[in-house]
């Protein structure tokens, strides 16, 4: 099975920073990441998908890149809806995988 | 509205069974291959299942695999999971989800049913 690991675990920033996750492959996935948002008591949501494509009706100030066994998040400027827990997801195997999570937390 | 309504959550003893239900509606969910993500209390997400949308192939996690059986009724637009041997560490809220054609992400997700699995 492919195995996803996400850094930070947790991370504290304020309003108006720019923050980036980074979560790596066990091995190469090409482009099959995807990124989710998840608040207390509520569903995912799909933010990100094919490593860099926002979804539609995301902000602009997320953004995503990477390719193979690296990849990244970015919030170019922290807003006080986006303190949540980021997931990153491979789709490149038929055994689907998530990273453990980051949480982001208001400094 | 584009919607997942799970159900049949609840409260169940170790080594019993339970039939989760997922509802869709406002899409065309024949078309799609759907999939089971669950979360334990406090825990992250664990990718359980998936099904394509024809039914023709289903995909279990190593933790699942033997006891969860994913199946799926086209013509009731509604997705199941049978779940067997039910374990303590399976207690979680269970997400049903649509997958994005050829790309395979999650982009609708239903709310999510409770499962309790204890004596």
């Amino acid at each position: 099975d492919i195995q996803m690991t996400q850094s930070p675990s947790s991370l504290s920033a304020s309003v108006g920073d720019r923050v980036t996750i980074t979560c790596r492959a066990s091995q190469s996935i090409t482009s099959y990441l995807n990124w989710y948002q998840q608040k207390p008591g509520k569903a995912p949501k799909l933010l990100i998908y094919a490593a860099s494509s926002l979804q539609s009706g995301v902000p602009s100030r997320f953004s995503g890149s990477g390719s193979g066994t690296d990849f990244t998040l970015t919030i170019s400027s922290l807003q006080p809806e986006d303190f949540a827990t980021y997931y990153c997801q491979q789709t490149y195997s038929s055994l689907y995988t998530f990273g453990q999570g980051t949480k982001l937390q208001i400094k | 509205e584009v919607q997942l309504l799970e159900s049949g959550g609840g409260l169940v003893q170790p080594g019993g069974s339970r039939r989760l239900s997922c509802a869709a509606s406002g899409f065309t969910f024949s078309s799609y291959a759907m999939s089971w993500v669950r979360q334990a209390p406090g825990k992250g997400l664990e990718w359980v299942s998936v099904i394509s949308a024809s039914s023709d192939s289903t995909y279990y996690a190593d933790s699942v695999k033997g006891r969860f059986t994913i199946s799926r009724d086209n013509s009731k637009n509604t997705l199941y999971l049978q779940m067997n041997s039910l374990r303590a560490e399976d207690t979680a809220v269970y997400y049903c989800a649509k997958a994005w054609s050829g790309l395979g992400a999650f982009d609708i997700w239903g709310q999510g049913t409770m499962l309790t699995v204890s004596s």
